[in-house]
């Protein structure tokens, strides 16, 4: 049971560049979502899936994309990376988003932006 | 939305000390409250959780307090011990699918 995996680990992007974080899980969990973490920020929500086919945005969506098509599969894709964007990147699922299901994480993603 | 506050940022504590960890919400609707710890470069991992119709709940040298009325809740590690040393995060959630965190609190337990 692998639980959440996060690919890659590491990234370094130029400004303008595009890629794919990619999160999948083999839980059958229906709630899927992605934070973003820095300093002395906590951690923020990009966008969340309550469901294969169905995403929604949370506190921080702009420049990111998200799709859900299988309830495994949860990418999140920079359309033009900015130095703004350099983060660490966390995915995580649980079993419902219904209030009182813990969430598991993913290893996160560290990505620079230069 | 939610907004989750959380203090102190940074705490040290003496090895077999207790820590108190505070965080206080804005949305009377959450329901719900769970505690994360992040070890250096690792990912965070729930330790406690609580929801609103209950006022404090243990696990072992670990438990959480929640005053609904003054909204803040509280974590609370007795006897603490070197591999307490970590980040802890508090969260919210307003009666919904979305959980708001917050800012966190590194933790240090010198020996």
């Amino acid at each position: 049971n692998a639980g959440v995996t996060q690919t890659p680990k590491f990234q370094v992007l130029k400004t303008g560049q595009s890629m794919t974080l990619q999160c999948a899980q083999d839980m059958n969990h229906e709630y899927m979502s992605w934070y973003r973490q820095d300093p002395g920020m906590g951690l923020r929500l990009i966008h969340y899936s309550v469901g294969a086919g169905i995403t929604d945005q949370g506190e921080v969506p702009n420049g990111y994309n998200v799709s859900r098509s299988t309830t495994e599969d949860f990418p999140l894709r920079l359309l033009s990376a900015a130095p703004s964007q350099t983060s660490v990147y966390f995915c995580a699922s649980s079993y419902s988003g219904e209030p009182g299901w813990e969430a598991f994480f993913g290893q996160g993603t560290r990505l620079t932006v230069v | 939305g939610e907004n989750v506050e959380q203090h102190p940022s940074t705490l040290s504590v003496q090895e077999g000390d207790s820590a108190v960890i505070k965080c206080t919400y804005s949305d009377s609707a959450s329901n719900y409250f769970p505690w994360y710890k992040q070890e250096l470069g690792k990912r965070p991992q729930l330790i406690i959780d609580i929801r609103s119709n209950v006022g404090e709940k243990k696990d072992q040298r670990i438990a959480v307090t929640l005053n609904k009325t003054a909204k803040h809740f509280s974590l609370h590690i007795t006897e603490t011990q070197p591999e307490d040393s970590a980040v802890y995060f508090c969260a919210a959630n307003a009666g919904n699918e979305k959980l708001t965190f917050g800012t966190g609190t590194r933790l240090t337990i010198i020996p």
